[in-house]
């Protein structure tokens, strides 16, 4: 079975750091790509960040490029995100996912077959 | 606002028939690429309901399907069930943000 595991959440005042960690299990880590996606209180989902299973791609959300970095340890099968320069409107909760791409019709699709419980952060003073 | 239109809400009785529309452009759904949707059920996470237009995975009952035509696509659940109560979100991706996944701003299913 397919484990999703968050943590690393917390309060963290305005322009601060917070690294976020998903430990994943019953499935090869490393073959797969993953992302993290967020979601505001009472909102919808917003894609974040994306990792190859070999790290050789990284794609961010513009609304996070500069700020965020995702990175993977398959040796400990884990996957972390480092949040800077927080903002009130990162306040959401934060899932890790399983994230499975394939190429159909001359584009790369991609979707999240499998999600974690969530780990919450809130930005304020 | 969203990249992907939704409608807010959608209600029905239990044992009807709704539906759920996802409304996009030629950069996303229109482009071809394909659509998925997920179930959130209160205080959940969310869950993958179909992925590439109408597959369902796994365990997702045949009362869910998806569709698409054109720029849209639609999930359509049918024997609705007090269990169905939850948001609906749909995804795929856009070609004008360099192929990035996008979703729908979601929709409340209240089962009356």
């Amino acid at each position: 079975e397919v484990q999703l595991v968050e943590s690393g959440g917390g309060l963290v005042q305005p322009g601060g750091s917070l690294r976020l960690s998903c430990t994943a299990s019953g499935f090869t880590f490393s073959a797969y790509g993953m992302s993290w996606v967020r979601q505001a209180p009472g909102k919808g989902l917003e894609w974040l960040a994306y990792i190859s299973g070999g790290a050789t791609t990284i794609t961010y959300a513009d609304s996070v490029k500069g700020r965020d970095t995702i990175s993977r340890d398959n040796a400990k099968n884990s996957l972390y995100l480092q949040m800077n320069s927080l903002r009130a409107e990162d306040t959401a909760i934060y899932y890790c996912v399983r994230d499975v791409g394939y190429d159909r019709n001359a584009n790369y699709n991609s979707y999240f077959d499998s999600w974690g419980q969530g780990t919450l952060v809130t930005v304020s003073s | 606002q969203s990249v992907l239109t939704q409608p807010p809400s959608v209600s029905g009785a239990p044992g009807q028939r709704i539906t759920i529309s996802c409304t996009g452009s030629s950069s996303n759904i229109g482009a071809e690429y394909d659509v998925f949707w997920y179930q959130q059920l209160p205080g959940t996470a969310p869950k993958l309901l179909i992925y590439a237009n109408t597959n369902r995975p796994s365990g997702v009952p045949d009362r869910f399907s998806g569709s698409k035509s054109g720029t849209s696509a639609s999930l359509a659940i049918t024997g609705l069930q007090a269990e169905d109560d939850g948001h609906y979100y749909c995804q795929s991706s856009d070609s004008s943000l360099n192929g990035d996944v996008v979703f729908g701003g979601g929709t409340k299913v209240t089962v009356l």
